[in-house]
């Protein structure tokens, strides 16, 4: 089945980087594109950046413009997503997630996110 | 960027309730409008996508609604395993936008 699993939790010190993994299996890696979305605590969804693994293009939220940085290993078919210059309000759960493609219709294609991975913890403290 | 608020932020329903939950974007997206539901500690799943067509495997009770800019989820009648809480998305630009969320809880 389609499934894309997560590294693990991280712990990380105010000015550091983490890096955080998500491989993908059950489908064609450089097919979809991956996105990343994070979630604060009792907070709602925030989209951070997508990438295209096939040509390794990529857009990111302008919040998170030149901290973020999302790259692929494509033969082992796993996107990583880099935020650097971490603080304290960086302390979420990140997630990636598949974005599939339907019909085309006037503005454009339509599209969403499914699969998502399970998640990845990362706490940001001094 | 493309504001959406869902309304209410929180509801109180009873198994075999029909609940609806509203989404309203700050312009036009046509039907690019995604919900998905999330329950503690889990990942967001799909359950609609293109406003109104249900994700595979997610029961019928589930359904959406809308274009443009006003949007709904409906559940025809809750069960214990929907008290969860639901967000919509907008998938029309890449500046991907969601709203807030709605808690669904047992009364």
């Amino acid at each position: 089945q389609v499934q894309l699993v997560q590294s693990g939790a991280e712990v990380k010190k105010p000015g550091a980087s983490v890096k955080v993994s998500c491989k993908a299996s059950g489908y064609t890696f450089t097919s979809y594109d991956i996105h990343w979305v994070r979630q604060a605590t009792g907070q709602g969804l925030e989209w951070m950046g997508w990438m295209n693994p096939n040509s390794g293009n990529t857009g990111y939220a302008q919040k998170f413009q030149g901290r973020v940085t999302i790259t692929r290993n494509t033969p082992i078919s796993t996107a990583y997503m880099e935020l650097s210059s971490l603080r304290s309000e960086d302390t979420a759960v990140y997630y990636c997630a598949r974005r599939g493609l339907g019909a085309y219709t006037y503005g454009g294609v339509l599209n969403w996110f499914d699969p998502w991975g399970q998640g990845t913890l990362v706490t940001v403290s001094s | 960027d493309i504001q959406m608020t869902q309304s209410p932020s929180s509801l109180s329903a009873s198994v075999g309730d029909r609940v609806t939950i509203t989404c309203r974007a700050s312009q036009s997206i046509s039907n690019f409008l995604n919900w998905y539901q999330q329950k503690p500690g889990k990942a967001p799943k799909l359950l609609i996508y293109a406003a109104s067509s249900l994700q595979s495997g997610v029961p019928s009770r589930f359904s959406g609604s809308g274009s443009g800019t006003d949007f709904t989820l409906t559940i025809s009648s809750l069960q214990p395993e929907d008290f969860a809480t639901y967000y919509c998305q907008q998938s029309y630009i890449t500046e991907y936008t969601f709203g807030q969320g709605t808690k669904l809880e047992i009364q």
